[in-house]
């Protein structure tokens, strides 16, 4: 059963714009989580990460936002620029034995358009 | 400095054969991990060397699936024998430190189609 869902298969938005990619998870142990972005014919890039312990990260452009009790978590990308357009994805980690074993979900693919 | 090389990049093969993924990590990378998308799903958890020792394999599919790494530098993931299901892209990640928030480096991964 997937734990980390990503309901969105794809998003388009013009340069300039705010672009928010959502992720939602089922495990409430989740204490960790990452955001990464792939290219076509590339392994996946992280991008940022957030702790529990916090509901906001920034680095730049992107923003991670975190929603505990909506077991949610966001990311914004202001201004969206043309290099941007990917595949993102969100992944979580818990806290456990296993706290490197990420679980991702399936991936927004982000089209920024000129 | 080079990242993390995957061969082949590229692989087809016909149901019930063999094949072997290579992964080379960042030098000086003790973890080093498997993972595995089937047809624009999720990316899946496979399993985690720290050097040679299997810390993590709890993602393995079955035991058609085997995971080396001598010597603690590349890994090798054998399929034997090899499904339909297996069909998928098979990416390498390592990284220096074992904390979740060092980074994994992803290599470009390899396409495994099985017919």
């Amino acid at each position: 059963d997937q734990q980390v869902k990503q309901n969105s298969p794809s998003l388009s938005v013009q340069e300039g714009r705010i672009s928010i990619l959502n992720c939602d998870y089922t495990n409430s142990m989740f204490d960790y989580f990452l955001w990464y972005k792939k290219y076509p014919a590339e392994g996946p890039t992280f991008l940022i990460s957030i702790s529990s312990i916090k509901d906001k990260n920034e680095d730049g452009r992107f923003t991670v936002f975190l929603n505990k009790s909506a077991k949610h978590l966001s990311l914004h990308i202001v201004p969206s620029q043309p290099g941007d357009s990917a595949v993102y994805f969100c992944a979580a980690s818990d806290g456990g034995y296993n706290f490197n074993k990420f679980y991702f979900g399936s991936g927004t693919k982000l089209n920024v358009k000129p | 400095e080079a990242g993390v090389t995957q061969f082949p990049s590229h692989s087809v093969i016909e149901k019930g054969q063999t094949v072997t993924l290579r992964c080379d990590p960042i030098s000086g990378h003790d973890n080093l991990y498997w993972y595995r998308r089937v047809m624009g799903k999720e990316i899946k958890f496979l399993l985690h060397f720290v050097k040679e020792s299997k810390q993590d394999e709890s993602g393995m599919p079955n035991n058609r699936f085997l995971a080396e790494r001598t010597g603690g530098t590349y890994s090798t993931l054998k399929v034997q024998p090899a499904e339909l299901e297996d069909s998928g892209v098979y990416f390498c990640a390592s990284s220096q430190g074992d904390h979740r928030s060092d980074e994994q480096y992803f290599g470009p991964g390899t396409r495994l189609t099985v017919t």
